[in-house]
């Protein structure tokens, strides 16, 4: 079994529609990571959060918000997504004593 | 801010060419260094890293050695594959706040055809 894991796989949701993408780990990381890519933008943090009650915005955090409902388990929600929001959605996961992030194999989200 | 910049692609070599992917970088202190690989419908996987000047890391037949001189870490392999086909990135580590929690700056990813 994959050790991150990210639902749904594929997503296809129209302009104004609320939408949540969900992370799960099964590391034990206590650090989660939200990314989009973008073609020729190379990956762009979203959101970050180093344990369930410490939750940081990254790069580009606007239109996004997220909940960190576990240790385990990070979700990105698009409250009213925009076609510029269309992109594939990564998450990642690292542990307290290391730098190298584990990644899931990412959603693509396509907003019409 | 810290920054990576690689090689633009894309990049189309024939099978057992020698690859060159150029990375540099722009940090203040003394980060590690990353190569991430994404195959075809997949997520980011680590391909190897350096953490100190003059590391040299290696996986699968590919290197990159951490030039502190030229703020460099540039990405090599000597006979490539079919198989090599992917999106390769560059990345830093950025320090945040508490000095122990970090980030990963990426370059824009260069994709390496290899054809047969």
């Amino acid at each position: 079994d994959a050790d991150v894991t990210q639902t749904p796989r594929n997503r296809i949701t129209k302009t104004g529609k609320r939408i949540m993408l969900e992370c799960s780990q099964t590391k034990g990381h206590d650090r989660m990571y939200w990314y989009r890519q973008d073609p020729g933008l190379g990956l762009r943090l979203i959101y970050y959060s180093f344990d369930v009650k410490d939750i940081n915005k990254g790069e580009i955090s606007d239109g996004y918000s997220v909940s960190r409902q576990a240790q385990a388990k990070f979700s990105l929600s698009l409250e009213s997504a925009i076609p510029n929001q269309t992109a594939l959605y990564f998450c990642a996961t690292n542990d307290r004593a290391g730098e190298t992030q584990y990644f899931g194999p990412g959603t693509r989200l396509l907003v019409l | 801010g810290n920054s990576v910049t690689q090689m633009e692609g894309p990049v189309t070599l024939s099978e057992e060419a020698f690859l060159t992917i150029n990375c540099t970088y722009t940090a203040t202190g003394y980060p590690s260094l990353f190569w991430y690989v994404q195959y075809p419908g997949e997520g980011l996987q680590l391909l190897l890293k350096a953490t100190k000047a003059d590391d040299k890391g290696s996986n699968k037949g590919f290197e990159a050695t951490y030039r502190k001189e030229t703020t460099s870490f540039h990405l090599e392999k000597g006979s490539v594959q079919v198989s090599d086909s992917a999106v390769y990135f560059c990345a830093l580590s950025d320090a945040l706040s508490g000095g122990s929690n970090y980030k990963l700056t990426f370059g824009k990813g260069t994709l390496l055809t290899v054809n047969p």
